[in-house]
């Protein structure tokens, strides 16, 4: 596709459940970046990736929250025993890294929702 | 470190007033500048950027934003603002690092607009 998309694109779930959030990037981006908005929040950082390895994960809030990307293209966010508190929209980004002129322009899928009973 | 300060979280102008959005960032180097708009209900779009050379640079809509770099600033400005300029507006700020680019994302201003 054209774009940067995810998957689902809302999640409810029950407290103390695992959720897998997905991302895939559009071709040839290697660099993808994880994000949470809370409801009337800015953005608030979790994990980059370039290529498949994760150089910063100074973002992630508790050791429930993990994320690995594979081939270099799809991610996927996993949120283990979730808790109220963790209900937001989780949004990915991905861009060209090092590789361009850009300057890191991140280019963001349309959200996963995610909402914890 | 890197940081970015936008004045202001929620901004009200009227429908053909000027739109004003500020933007303040620290780097120790010059930086890569963004503006981001989402808006309601959508992802986040590029607004327009500052990489090198020209330092006003014109984005889409009508929006435009000028790099001072002594005054360690980016605010986005439009001389007239229409109702469909409704949205969150968020600086950012890149830099490149040996892993790739670190960005830094402001904490969003919101702007109204008043008929």
């Amino acid at each position: 596709g054209a774009g940067v998309s995810q998957s689902p694109s809302n999640k409810v779930t029950e407290k103390g459940k695992d959720v897998e959030l997905r991302c895939d990037p559009i071709s040839g981006h290697t660099a993808l970046y994880w994000y949470r908005q809370s409801l009337g929040q800015g953005l608030e950082f979790l994990i980059y990736f370039q290529g498949n390895s994760a150089p910063d994960k100074s973002g992630l809030p508790s050791d429930r929250f993990s994320a690995e990307r594979t081939g270099g293209s799809v991610s996927t966010l996993t949120i283990q025993r979730t808790q109220q508190e963790d209900s937001a929209v989780y949004l990915c980004a991905s861009s060209l890294g090092l590789v361009g002129s850009g300057g890191g322009e991140q280019f963001f899928g349309p959200g996963t929702r995610l909402t914890v009973l | 470190a890197q940081s970015v300060t936008q004045l202001g979280s929620h901004v009200s102008v009227s429908e053909g007033a000027l739109v004003l959005l500020r933007c303040n960032y620290s780097s120790s180097v010059p930086p890569y500048l963004f503006w981001y708009v989402q808006y309601p209900n959508q992802g986040l779009q590029l607004l327009l950027k500052y990489t090198t050379g020209a330092t006003l640079v014109k984005g889409i809509n009508g929006f435009e934003a000028e790099f001072k770099k002594s005054e360690t600033s980016f605010h986005l400005t439009k001389p007239s603002a229409h109702m469909s300029d409704a949205a969150e507006y968020f600086c950012a700020v890149s830099l490149r690092n040996t892993g790739g680019f670190k960005t830094i994302f402001g904490a969003g201003t919101r702007l109204f607009v008043k008929a």
